[in-house]
């Protein structure tokens, strides 16, 4: 019964190829996030969707898009693979409450190698 | 950049003592969140403390808030090897929904 999955857990790839990333999560949460983590640990937001609606797009190249297709799910497809995206991809839901702190529920991550 | 800085950057304690990590950010905040992450494993919430609070407990931690110096500190006590970790801090930068998490705190606990 895990509340936020990601499939696949691992994804080893070639250079300039397109791979897509899966998420859902059961919680029924409004809010779902893609997070991306280095070698280094810095982990920084990439997208926000709430109720299938963009919130945060942050500087990121256009070869991300994310795409959900309700709100229990949000998929992030990359195209034209670069050696610089390998990382790995946290998905991340939670329940916006007005007025109250948002607590994120994390995904067990997809290491994605591109070589 | 808005990330926040932890340090140490590692840590390395024996079982039963104390374990502090040190959380700065910079900007305004309603609220400070503290996560662990398992080798391997997603992020996992651990605590939540609000801007108008000093100090919270939830069992073997202790979080503190001071907001003057925009910093934060987690205490875990009596430290087991399953404590062994990644800790990290996150704040909701400028009242937005975003959050902006910290470098992270290594933590080893030998048995």
């Amino acid at each position: 019964d895990t509340a936020v999955s990601q499939t696949p857990k691992y994804l080893v790839t070639q250079m300039g190829n397109d791979k897509s990333i899966k998420c859902e999560q059961n919680l029924g949460h409004d809010t779902m996030y893609w997070y991306k983590q280095d070698s280094k640990k810095f982990l920084k937001i990439m997208f926000s969707y709430n109720n299938k609606e963009l919130i945060i797009n942050e500087t990121v190249p256009n070869r991300f898009s994310p795409k959900s297709p309700d709100k229990a799910h949000l998929n992030l497809h990359i195209n034209s693979l670069e050696l610089g995206d390998s990382a790995v991809y946290f998905c991340a839901s939670s329940q916006d409450r007005p007025g109250a702190p948002q607590t994120q529920y994390f995904g067990p991550g997809t290491r994605l190698l591109v070589l | 950049s808005q990330q926040g800085e932890e340090d140490p950057q590692a840590l390395s304690i024996q079982e039963g003592e104390n374990a502090t990590m040190n959380c700065s950010y910079k900007t305004s905040i309603n609220n400070l969140q503290w996560y662990r992450q398992n080798s391997g494993r997603g992020l996992v919430h651990l605590i939540l403390i609000r801007s108008n609070e000093r100090e919270k407990h939830s069992g073997r931690l202790r979080v503190t808030l001071d907001t003057s110096k925009k910093s934060s500190s987690l205490l875990i006590t009596a430290s087991r090897a399953a404590d062994t970790a990644s800790y990290f801090c996150a704040t909701d930068a400028n009242n937005t929904d975003k959050l902006i998490f910290g470098t992270g705190t290594r933590l080893q606990v030998f048995p």
